[in-house]
């Protein structure tokens, strides 16, 4: 079946990297787009990109620029999602999910993977 | 950045009940509006994209409708699943941008 497969909890310190790596499984990777994402604790949901698993373009949330990259690997259909200089308010649990052509919305969805960002 | 504010932030609703829940842009988005459903440590599930358009496998107690910068979803007859945590999300321009979220509990 379709599925996405995220990885386990991180916690990390304050200024580090995270790297959140999301697996898919069941459809032709490259054939649709990955987007991220977060939501932190309590709150509701933040859109953070999303990647063209075909040719690797990218469209990163504003607030996220220059702190965020999202590579695909298309041998393993691998999505990533890397957000460096950890800052205690990236805490949250991180979503990849499938996006469809234009207009059709984020049709599957990963499990999601809570990072924390403690000292 | 496209603001989407939903209505009410939370409901308390019965069984058997019909609800609408309604979400507005700040400006016009056309019908490129998605609804999600959310549990509590569940990533979202997708319920309506193009703003009206049933994706596949949901219940048809589901329907969403509006274009421009009003939009609704309404459960005709509420079942105990459905209680929930409901967003409407924008993709007519980046960033894409979520309402807060509409919380329907059990009254």
């Amino acid at each position: 079946q379709v599925q996405l497969v995220q990885s386990g909890a991180e916690v990390k310190k304050p200024g580090a990297s995270v790297k959140v790596p999301c697996k898919a499984s069941g459809y032709t990777f490259t054939n649709y787009g990955i987007s991220w994402v977060r939501q932190a604790p309590g709150q509701g949901l933040e859109w953070m990109g999303w990647i063209n698993a075909y040719n690797g373009n990218t469209n990163y949330a504003q607030k996220l620029q220059g702190r965020v990259t999202m590579t695909t690997d298309t041998s393993t259909s691998t999505a990533y999602m890397e957000l460096r200089s950890l800052r205690s308010d990236d805490t949250a649990v991180y979503y990849c999910a499938r996006r469809r052509a234009a207009g059709n919305g984020m049709d599957v969805w990963g499990q999601g993977t809570t990072v924390t960002v403690s000292s | 950045d496209i603001q989407m504010t939903q209505s009410p932030s939370t409901l308390s609703a019965s069984v058997g009940d019909r609800v609408t829940i309604t979400c507005r842009a700040s400006q016009s988005i056309s019908n490129w509006l998605a609804w999600y459903q959310q549990k509590p440590g569940k990533a979202p599930k997708l319920l309506i994209y193009k703003a009206s358009s049933l994706e596949s496998g949901v219940p048809s107690r589901f329907s969403g409708s509006g274009s421009g910068t009003e939009f609704t979803l309404t459960i005709s007859s509420l079942q105990p699943d459905d209680f929930a945590t409901y967003y409407c999300q924008q993709y007519n321009s980046y960033p894409w941008t979520f309402g807060q979220g509409t919380k329907l509990e059990i009254k």
